[in-house]
């Protein structure tokens, strides 16, 4: 089970907006809309922000928005802030196989 | 509220065996699927085993398959994590995480982790 591939790290200025990458395969991300994406920041336990590739949770802040063409999903952070400092992780359902996650992305609020 | 506590973390030896549980409050335990996700050392997040509302149903990365089992006994609101042979390589911080009720990876509560180390 290889993990999705996103970038190591991803950086912008306060303000602005920023995208990550989420690459997977058609047994994974391609084959479902169901990708969901976790905001883990250093020593806390992962937090959900995007489900079913585009849904919010209503604690999650609406500057986050998620989207799906062929096998990759994207996760994009607008009017970036401070707070978004935090590794994000995607993850995908894989049918019968379970589920896997993505290699996660640093992303740094410069 | 909605609590999630894991226990049974510690030092084992390689080839060893532990078992991990993770007590659940807040919320029907019996009607939501439940997951062990885990995290080495300063690295990213690995899906690990999932479990269905009923227990009737279960599912494993690859990485675990045929060494662990998870289990659920809903009388007692509790998630289980039987670890065998383990390995180096299954030291972590293991979490568990309540799914949301529907289709797909969706956990919206997470405990704090209990921390596994295989080491001789």
């Amino acid at each position: 089970q290889s993990a999705l591939t996103q970038p190591a790290s991803v950086s912008g200025s306060p303000g602005q907006s920023i995208t990550i990458s989420c690459t997977g395969t058609s047994s994974d991300v391609g084959g479902y809309n169901y990708v969901s994406w976790y905001q883990q920041h250093p020593g806390k336990a992962p937090k959900l922000i995007i489900y079913d590739v585009s849904n919010r949770p209503s604690a999650a802040s609406n500057r986050f928005s998620g989207s799906k063409s062929g096998n990759t999903a994207s996760l994009t952070i607008s009017g970036l802030q401070a707070e978004d400092e935090a590794d994000y992780y995607c993850i995908s359902y894989k049918g019968g196989s379970g589920y896997v996650f993505g290699t996660g992305t640093k992303v740094t609020v410069l | 509220e909605v609590q999630l506590l894991e226990s049974g973390g510690g030092l084992v030896q390689p080839g060893g065996s532990l078992r991990v549980s993770c007590a659940a409050s807040g919320f029907t335990f019996s009607s939501y699927a439940m997951t062990w996700v885990r995290q080495a050392p300063g690295k990213g997040l690995e899906w690990v085993s999932t479990i269905n509302n009923s227990g009737g149903r279960t599912y494993y990365a690859d990485s675990v398959k045929g060494r662990f089992t998870i289990s659920r006994d809903n009388s007692k609101n509790t998630l289980y994590l039987q670890m065998n042979s383990l390995r180096s390589e299954d030291t972590a911080l293991y979490y568990c995480a309540k799914e949301i009720g529907t289709m797909g990876p969706n956990f919206d509560y997470w405990g704090q982790g209990t921390l596994v180390t295989v080491s001789s």
